[in-house]
């Protein structure tokens, strides 16, 4: 069965320092696709990266970096310099071919404190 | 950009009304989704659309309904609401898969936060 755990509820803190969101996966597959996305306050969810099984290569984009090993089954998330404005719920999810839904992990509440 | 609006932000209703949820989106996307996202539940998803009149159930589609009459527009239904159906409301969509699985990104919109008194 297809699962996606997010082990750290909530995570808080100090600006500028750095914060490593993990997420584990499972999945009988070897074709699925991992995502990550974003909640601020506001609500809305906004997509963040899209990464298929058969790419290992990590991913930088300006202060976030993705860790995809799939050794551990994992899909971290690097926010390196924190800010104020990184605090949000941040959600790790899959797809995979033998389910037509995401499987959404439960979320990890990121605080940044000024 | 990709824009999925969602009618209300913020909608009070009460038990036993027929509540209509509208969602709009603008580029063209086959797929829809309607999820709801309670505390300590995550999101959850109530039922989909992969074409126009087309509709599938999610995990919990008891007490909801959903229609797609045009492409651009998907609409989530309470046919008698309740207060267990306290609870924000997302919409989103995106493209076809690449083969199976909806595997291309989900877009969003602003949610709905419903109360039913």
């Amino acid at each position: 069965a297809q699962k996606v755990t997010q082990a750290q509820t909530e995570i808080s803190v100090v600006e500028k320092e750095d914060v490593t969101l993990d997420c584990v996966y499972e999945t009988r597959d070897t074709t699925y696709y991992l995502f990550w996305y974003k909640q601020p306050p506001s609500g809305e969810l906004v997509f963040l990266i899209r990464r298929n099984s058969f790419d290992e290569q990590n991913e930088i984009s300006g202060r976030y970096s993705w860790n995809f090993q799939k050794s551990t089954s994992s899909f971290n998330f690097t926010i390196t310099a924190s800010q104020v404005v990184d605090s949000a719920v941040y959600f790790c999810a899959l797809s995979d071919g033998s389910n037509y839904q995401l499987i959404w992990g439960a979320g990890t509440k990121l605080i940044i404190k000024p | 950009d990709v824009k999925v609006t969602q009618s209300s932000r913020y909608l009070v209703k009460r038990t036993g009304e027929k509540v209509f949820l509208e969602c709009v989106q603008d580029m063209d996307h086959e797929n829809m989704f309607w999820y709801r996202q309670d505390p300590g539940l995550g999101l959850r998803l109530i039922y989909f659309s992969y074409d126009v009149k087309m509709k599938e159930k999610g995990d919990i589609p008891e007490g909801y309904s959903v229609s797609r009459e045009k492409k651009e527009r998907f609409s989530l239904i309470l046919e008698s609401a309740s207060t267990n159906q306290t609870s924000m409301y997302l919409c989103a969509s995106s493209p076809p898969g690449v083969g199976t699985g909806f595997n291309q990104p989900q877009h969003f919109g602003d949610g709905t936060r419903l109360s039913i008194l």
